[in-house]
């Protein structure tokens, strides 16, 4: 079973740009959750997204936004870039049941540096 | 407050030793989940043991064990006869139930332990 694939891998962006990230998740996975991940502030939760629409979603402006297709396959954006936001974005794929046990599993990561 | 709490950055082991990586959480819940995954510095997260928190018992997955104690809230990752490839980082995270709402729940991660292992 292939796993969570990440295009691309590495990005570089100046700052007011925008990005659009791509996620295809394990096949047969509905959920699909985005993740930054900074030296500062460690790993923390953008959004998850299920059957198209999002359900859960952090703490995080609203420039960063995503969305899912009917395939499951996912795709996050950031406008107006800012220095900040470099950083690695992980996206992890899990089956969606509501499971408490279910891991989420995670892509390579899309490394995203702003200039 | 932190709900996960990895209290040491950076960790040494020789090769072929145990060790054990420490995790302290933070939760009123009584039903959550506990992770840990291994990140090496290519960047994936690779998932390798869960305990919930109803198991009785420890969770084993090959070299890796989970010392749980649940009064202490605290869920150690041990790791029997460190390998070369056991160098990365470790992260704990935690899902809560009152995350799920409509969805699965999100991850809560700590700041990770970085493992090296020594020849």
């Amino acid at each position: 079973k292939a796993g969570v694939t990440q295009t691309p891998r590495y990005l570089i962006k100046t700052r007011g740009q925008q990005v659009t990230l791509s996620c295809s998740p394990i096949s047969g996975h509905r959920s699909v959750s985005w993740y930054q991940q900074t030296p500062g502030q460690g790993l923390q939760f953008l959004f998850e997204y299920f059957s198209e629409t999002q359900r859960n979603k952090g703490n995080f402006p609203g420039r960063f936004s995503g969305r899912q297709f009917s395939n499951s396959r996912s795709e996050m954006n950031v406008s107006t870039l800012e220095l900040g936001d470099s950083a690695l974005y992980l996206c992890a794929s899990s089956p969606g049941d509501r499971e408490l046990h279910q891991p989420q599993h995670f892509g390579d990561g899309t490394r995203l540096s702003i200039l | 407050a932190q709900k996960i709490t990895q209290t040491q950055p950076g960790m040494f082991v020789q090769e072929k030793e145990a060790v054990t990586l420490d995790c302290t959480y933070d939760t009123s819940d009584q039903s959550y989940g506990l992770f840990w995954y291994k990140q090496p510095s290519s960047g994936e997260m690779i998932f390798l043991i869960y305990q919930g928190s109803y198991d009785e018992q420890n969770a084993t997955e090959g070299r890796y064990s989970l010392n749980f104690q649940k009064a202490r809230k605290s869920a150690n990752l041990v790791i029997s006869a460190s390998q070369l490839g056991d160098s990365a980082m470790y992260f704990c995270a935690m899902r809560e139930v009152r995350n799920y709402g409509g969805s699965q729940g999100n991850l809560i991660f700590g700041k990770g332990t970085k493992l090296s292992v020594k020849p």
